[in-house]
């Protein structure tokens, strides 16, 4: 059975800091692994798919790098801004596209 | 991206009503997913929905409380019945299989307390 780890639940950063969210599987077999945001009591906004075969994907000052070997993921975020301050989840596909869900990093960017 | 439209957006409900939510997709999709996020919680597939045929329920959901329906490959119903306060939680859809990618994606859900 997949399990999904984030860390830290929660972050607190100045804004322009650099920061790295992090999550881990234990299911190595994935087919892919995806990155969320979801801002309080709203749905949830893909930011980056990264298909197993893929090291890296970018969007913008985003940054998510998939290691499938140690069944991690990083999910970097550059120049942070106050609009950045939500939950970020991660999921990974189990069998025929449901999702694993990690717990989410409610992240706060301070002005 | 696939455009979903997920109404309602919230809704107060009595103990032991039901309440029918609605899952509207601006293309057709291959698959179509209800979660259910229970507050401070992730979400938890409840089941998938299967255009033509039953919905395949995850363990600890059934059929019972949680009917849904599937009538084509744009539209899905989710109904949560005879509620009680512990189903209050957000309900999300979530699509794949746009363009034939396997990217999900979700609705705006579906904020639901009961009283």
């Amino acid at each position: 059975k997949q399990e999904v780890t984030q860390i830290p639940a929660a972050l607190s950063v100045p804004e322009g800091e650099n920061l790295v969210l992090n999550c881990s599987f234990t299911d190595s077999a994935i087919y892919n692994l995806q990155w969320f945001r979801q801002d309080p009591g709203k749905g949830l906004t893909s930011l980056l798919l990264i298909q197993s075969s893929q090291r890296e994907q970018t969007s913008g000052r985003l940054n998510a790098s998939l290691d499938k070997s140690s069944g991690r993921s990083t999910l970097y975020i550059a120049a942070s801004q106050p609009g950045d301050s939500a939950t970020y989840l991660c999921a990974v596909p189990q069998g025929a596209q449901k999702l694993v869900f990690g717990q989410g990093t409610r992240l706060t960017i301070n002005p | 991206s696939a455009v979903i439209s997920q109404k309602p957006s919230r809704d107060i409900c009595q103990r032991g009503t039901s309440l029918t939510i609605q899952c509207q997709v601006d293309s057709q999709v291959t698959m179509m997913f209800w979660y259910r996020q229970q507050p401070g919680q992730s979400l938890t597939l409840i089941a998938t929905a299967n255009q033509g045929s039953e919905a395949t329920y995850e363990s600890g959901f059934v059929i019972d409380k949680f009917p849904i329906s599937r009538p084509n490959l744009t539209f899905s119903t989710l109904t949560v019945s005879n509620m009680s306060p512990e189903d209050s939680s957000i309900y999300l859809c979530s699509v794949a299989g746009h363009l034939a990618k396997n990217i999900q994606y979700f609705g705006a859900g579906t904020r639901l307390s009961v009283l």
